[in-house]
C-alpha cells in the first residue's frame, strides 16, 4: 500500500462542475503540498497546507491531521483546470512523498 | 521568478550509453532534487544535494549517480543506461529553508531503446 493514496485517478467533468480531488496519508507529516502538472510535464505548486484550510481563486484544499486526510476543490470548473493533480506529503525538512496523481479533464 | 531548466525536454538513447540529464536553477537555492515519475507510481525520490559536492540517496538511487559541482547545477548521470529507465525526469531545486516549496523544471522525457 502506497504511503499516499489519492482518489479518484481518473476524472471527467463538464465545465462548471464542482470538483473535489482526495488525498490519505498513512505516515506522519509536517506539511501537505498540492501541486498542478499540465500536459508538457511542467509542475507547479498550488497550496501548502499543515492545518485548517486554504483558498486561492477558485482553488480551495482542506486537510484534517487528525485523519490524515486533505481535499482539493475546484469551484465552477473550466476547461483550462484539465491537469493532474499531484497531493504530495512532506517528511521531516526536506522529504516529499508523492501520491499518484489525479488526472482531471474539464469537458467544455 | 524562480527558473529551474533541464538541457532536453525529449531524449532518445540506445542500451549501455552514458547519459547525462543536467538541471540549472537561477535562485541561488541549496536544494536540488532529480526524481523520475511514471504512471501509476508518481514522483519518486532519486537523489538530492543540499550543498555543493554534497548528495544522499534518495528511494531509488541504483543505476544512477549525480553531480553537483556549482551551485546552480545537479546532474543525473546513467553510467549505462537500461530500458527500464525510460522514464519522465524531473528536476526540483529549493532554498535552505525547512518546510519549503520545491521549484520543478519541465521534464525530460528519455527513451531507451
Amino acid at each position: 500500500k502506497n504511503e499516499v493514496e489519492q482518489s479518484p485517478q481518473n476524472l471527467t467533468a463538464q465545465e462548471g462542475e464542482f470538483i473535489t480531488i482526495n488525498c490519505s496519508y498513512s505516515v506522519g507529516i509536517s506539511a501537505l503540498h498540492w501541486l498542478q502538472q499540465h500536459p508538457g510535464g511542467g509542475i507547479v505548486s498550488l497550496f501548502m497546507l499543515s492545518s485548517g484550510k486554504k483558498k486561492h481563486g477558485r482553488l480551495i484544499a482542506t486537510i484534517n491531521i487528525q485523519e490524515k486526510h486533505s481535499s482539493l476543490h475546484i469551484t465552477a470548473s473550466h476547461p483550462r483546470d484539465s491537469a493532474v493533480y499531484i497531493c504530495a506529503v512532506r517528511q521531516g525538512a526536506q522529504k516529499l512523498v508523492f501520491g499518484q496523481g489525479t488526472r482531471l479533464t474539464i469537458n467544455p | 521568478d524562480v527558473k529551474v531548466t533541464q538541457s532536453s525536454r525529449y531524449l532518445v538513447k540506445r542500451t549501455g550509453e552514458k547519459v547525462f540529464l543536467e538541471c540549472v536553477q537561477d535562485m541561488d537555492h541549496e536544494n536540488m532534487f532529480w526524481y523520475r515519475q511514471d504512471p501509476g507510481l508518481g514522483l519518486r525520490l532519486i537523489y538530492f544535494s543540499y550543498d555543493v559536492k554534497m548528495k544522499e540517496k534518495g528511494d531509488i538511487p541504483e543505476g544512477y549517480s549525480v553531480s553537483r559541482e556549482k551551485k546552480e547545477r545537479f546532474s543525473l548521470i546513467l553510467e549505462s543506461a537500461s530500458t527500464n529507465q525510460t522514464s519522465m525526469y524531473l528536476c526540483a531545486s529549493s532554498d535552505g529553508r525547512p518546510y519549503n516549496e520545491q521549484f520543478f523544471g519541465p521534464g525530460t522525457r528519455l527513451t531507451v531503446l
